[in-house]
């Protein structure tokens, strides 16, 4: 069965400080991952996207890694900000024709605090 | 323009009306999806469009009807809702190249509440 894990469930941390939010699938044939930051009420807002052959990739103080070995993900966030209090979702795409069928993970549902 | 745009962003309704969830997007994508999402749930896929053709439902009962005009708008026709259905309903587009589809765009969702 394709699934997504999230873990942890939910975080809370003070401003500045760094987290990593990790992601275990076993989707196959794997396409893609994306990760995802949703805020209450509102679509989800891409991250990062990665394919099978990228173990790193960055945007802003957000930095995801993959290991399609063991099929893992995290994304790390640095110096963190009252702005990003949200769910953060880890999307793992299979290889299909056509439009394709995503699995969604639970998120981490994640607070920061002054 | 690299984004999804929906329509309204919020919707009341009856049991008993008719209304219509629109959504655009601009970026040449051709595969077209909507989602349901309920509060602290990852979305639901509901209907997936791949070049304008319907691909993929879910099972969705007949009272959501959806359409796809054209590459860039997708509908979501709405009758006799039950208030079980309220819920944020969200568009996502992604392209399709050789047959194969990448990473989702999402739009910010349209909040309805059906009473």
């Amino acid at each position: 069965k394709n699934q997504v894990e999230q873990s942890p469930q939910s975080l809370i941390i003070l401003e500045g400080k760094n987290c990593t939010l990790q992601c275990n699938y076993t989707v196959s044939p794997f396409s893609n991952l994306r990760w995802y930051k949703q805020d209450t009420g509102r679509g989800p807002v891409s991250l990062t996207i990665m394919t099978f052959s990228e173990n790193t990739k960055s945007n802003g103080r957000y930095t995801a890694t993959l290991d399609a070995d063991t099929k893992q993900s995290s994304l790390h966030i640095t110096a963190s900000q009252l702005s990003d209090s949200a769910s953060y979702i880890c999307v793992v795409s299979k290889i299909t024709g056509g439009g394709n069928k995503l699995t969604f993970g639970t998120g981490t549902q994640l607070k920061v605090e002054l | 323009d690299t984004e999804v745009t929906q329509t309204p962003k919020h919707l009341v309704m009856g049991m008993t009306n008719k209304k219509s969830l629109k959504c655009e997007q601009h970026m040449g994508h051709r595969a077209m999806y909507w989602y349901k999402q309920k509060a602290k749930k990852p979305p639901e896929l509901m209907f997936v469009y791949s070049y304008e053709k319907l691909s993929i439902n879910e099972s969705v009962p007949s009272r959501f009807s959806p359409e796809c005009p054209n590459s860039s708008l997708l509908n979501l026709h709405l009758h006799a809702l039950q208030p079980e259905d309220s819920a944020l309903y969200l568009c996502a587009s992604s392209q399709l190249t050789s047959g194969r589809s990448f990473g989702q765009f999402f739009g910010p969702g349209t909040r309805l509440t059906v009473l």
